[in-house]
């Protein structure tokens, strides 16, 4: 069963404008729930992560999620795209039920248009 | 700084000569990570150590092997690697399970 889903295989946005990616998972539990950044052949790096706290997640670099229970969702935003926020993004999920298993979606490729 | 360290950065073996890339880490977490990660793909769990204990993901192939001779280091062992073997290897490290895992920046390997 597909724990976590990228629905975007790739967005492009123009400089300035608004980023959104879209994450749903699907799990009986509370989750686990981060989004990492990988850079062209580097590691992945932390965006954020929620852990059963505030819904409403601020990360590095200008980037929010929004934890909804109701939608199943963990959305990733950034009010206005930079150049340097190219990248390759991956919603991961971890579940109680799954011995805390990392679950990664697809990922989902950005690229910013100057 | 605290981080996780891969060497090489980049490694080229022949088919069937073994190859050992290495990790190590400064972080003092208990959990280590070793993942394959074939381009556009997401990575892919080979195996971890929760501490001494080993756990092998199921689909992992029996080339592959890992050693974790301390709390700092560990080590992917490829022992005939073949030319699907040619991906981006990554290491985390975590403090737990369930939790943010840290990663190095990767070894990439060529197989010719």
């Amino acid at each position: 069963a597909q724990s976590v889903t990228q629905l975007d295989s790739h967005v492009s946005v123009s400089e300035g404008t608004p980023v959104l990616l879209r994450c749903n998972y699907s799990s009986s539990y509370s989750p686990s729930l981060f989004w990492y950044v990988q850079h062209p052949n580097k590691g992945l790096q932390l965006l954020l992560k929620y852990t059963s706290a505030a819904t409403l997640v601020k990360g590095i670099n200008g980037f929010e999620a929004e934890f909804k229970k109701s939608e199943t969702s963990f959305h990733l935003t950034k009010p206005s795209a930079h150049m340097s926020d190219a990248a390759e993004y991956f919603c991961v999920v971890s579940l109680e039920d799954t011995g805390n298993q990392f679950y990664f979606g697809t990922g989902t490729s950005l690229t910013v248009i100057p | 700084d605290a981080m996780v360290i891969q060497n090489p950065r980049y490694q080229v073996t022949q088919f069937g000569k073994p190859v050992t890339l290495s990790c190590s880490q400064t972080l003092n977490h208990n959990v280590m990570y070793w993942y394959q990660q074939k381009s556009s793909q997401a990575p892919k769990l080979l195996f971890h150590y929760y501490d001494k204990d080993f756990n092998n993901e199921a689909d992992t192939p029996d080339n592959f092997q890992s050693r974790r001779p301390n709390t700092s280091f560990c080590f992917l062992d490829i022992r005939s690697p073949g030319l699907g073997d040619a991906a981006m290897y990554l290491c985390a490290t975590s403090r737990g399970s369930g939790r943010e895992q840290f990663f190095g920046p990767g070894t990439r390997l060529t197989v010719l």
